[in-house]
């Protein structure tokens, strides 16, 4: 069975303090790792899909990385803006995560940047 | 380009009802994937569906069930409604194919009393 857990649950930073948040997953096969942001009440925001490790993609102050066993979302110099929860979630080869293609997400990392 | 849309926003219902939910999913994607999100929980996948049939299923009861129309576009059904169907139901569209990213919609409140 897929295991995705985040860590920390909750984190509170001060603007332009950067930080890093963690995912450690478990899959049989990974057909791909997701990175999204959640704000209260609302649907989650797709924000970065990495498929290999060693892969690494950028967007505005946030970066992610994927190594076999876990995966970082790096946040530099925040802004209160980027307060969120960040999920991280998994697609498995085998589908043993819930069916064919779902995903199976982690708790997620609920950030609070303070100006 | 339009993204995700689902329908009602909120919803009461009270205990043993029946609710269905609607989701359209983004232009140029065939394929709706439906989660349900408890308040301080990550997302928990219920079906997929594509090509108008179910596609994988998560562990949820068969009162759980759904339908997807030939423009993609989605039910997500629950039967005999109890207090922990309480959640957040949310959509998600994507194309089929190896790791394609799964963008979603706003989701429907649901409250069950």
């Amino acid at each position: 069975e897929d295991q995705v857990t985040q860590s920390p649950e909750a984190l509170r930073l001060q603007e332009g303090e950067s930080s890093s948040l963690n995912c450690s997953y478990t899959v049989s096969g990974l057909r791909g790792l997701f990175w999204y942001r959640q704000d209260p009440g609302k649907g989650p925001e797709f924000l970065f899909t990495l498929y290999s490790a060693g892969e690494e993609k950028e967007k505005e102050r946030l970066k992610a990385t994927l190594t076999k066993k876990e995966s970082f979302l790096h946040i530099t110099a925040p802004k209160p803006e980027d307060s969120a929860t960040y999920l991280c979630a998994v697609q498995d080869t085998g589908g043993s995560g819930g069916g064919a293609d779902g995903l199976t997400f982690g708790k997620g990392t609920h950030l609070i940047i303070q100006p | 380009e339009t993204g995700v849309t689902q329908s009602p926003t909120h919803l009461i219902k009270t205990r043993g009802q029946q609710v269905t939910l609607r989701c359209s999913s983004q232009s140029g994607h065939n394929t709706v994937s439906w989660y349900q999100q408890a308040l301080g929980q990550g997302p928990q996948f219920i079906f997929q569906y594509y090509r108008e049939e179910e596609n994988g299923r998560g562990n949820f009861p068969p009162r759980f069930s759904g339908l997807q129309f030939p423009n993609y576009s989605s039910e997500l059904n629950v039967n005999a409604l109890e207090l922990d169907d309480s959640a957040l139901y949310l959509c998600a569209s994507s194309w089929r194919d190896r790791g394609e990213t799964q963008y979603f919609g706003p989701g429907t409140r649901l409250l069950v009393l």
